[in-house]
């Protein structure tokens, strides 16, 4: 079954500090892997994707990286800002249809 | 920038009621689907739609549902006969080549 776990659960920082967010995956075959941001009550919106050749990736102050043969990848938001609070998300693709959700990591930023 | 937008944003109704939530995906995109989230868990895939015709759905998504493009821009889910269960948001999401842009949710209240 594919199954996308994420850690931690929640995290709380100050603002400026740095935090990164872990997702391991069991997705198969794997064709992407996707960070959204999802405030709440929204959609989500897509940070990253990563396909299987790539092993990391940037937009603005996030980044992510990708290891395809332990199937984990991790999320890095630097600098942290107020508006960075969120749930993030980790999100498999096995193909063309179907995603695999994580459950998310909640991030709250402190001023 | 084109997006997904989605209405109502809010929907309140009877259980055993039916209901339609709507989609306008963006314009020159091919590939549409429903997702779910039940307040406080993951993003769950319920369908998605290619050619005029389901290319794959989940087991939640049962003879109670479906769904309908009928016309050039909307694209719809039709609950039949709501139950206290399918209380959650609903994302419709659509998407071109390779990343799904996701619209804003209607959150589905089933009393």
């Amino acid at each position: 079954k594919n199954q996308v776990e994420q850690s931690p659960q929640s995290l709380i920082i100050l603002e400026g500090k740095n935090c990164t967010l872990q997702c391991n995956y069991t997705v198969s075959p794997f064709s992407n892997l996707r960070w959204y941001k999802q405030d709440t009550g929204r959609g989500p919106v897509s940070l990253t994707i990563m396909t299987f050749s790539e092993n990391t990736k940037s937009n603005g102050r996030y980044t992510a990286t990708l290891d395809a043969d332990t199937k984990q990848s991790s999320l890095h938001i630097t600098a942290s800002q107020l508006s960075d609070s969120a749930s993030y998300i980790c999100v498999v693709s096995a193909g063309d249809y179907k995603l695999s959700f994580g459950a998310g990591t909640t991030v709250t930023v402190r001023a | 920038e084109p997006e997904v937008t989605q209405t109502p944003s809010h929907q309140v109704t009877q259980m055993g009621q039916e209901v339609i939530l709507r989609c306008v995906p963006i314009s020159n995109h091919l590939y549409f689907y429903w997702y779910r989230q039940i307040l406080g868990q993951k993003v769950e895939f319920l369908v998605s739609f290619y050619n005029n015709e389901i290319s794959e759905k989940s087991e939640i998504f049962d003879d109670q549902f479906s769904v309908e493009r009928p016309d050039g821009s909307n694209f719809t889910l039709k609950i039949r006969s709501t139950k206290l269960e399918d209380s959650a948001m609903y994302f419709c999401a659509s998407k071109v080549v390779n990343e799904q842009f996701f619209g804003p949710g209607t959150r589905l209240t089933v009393l």
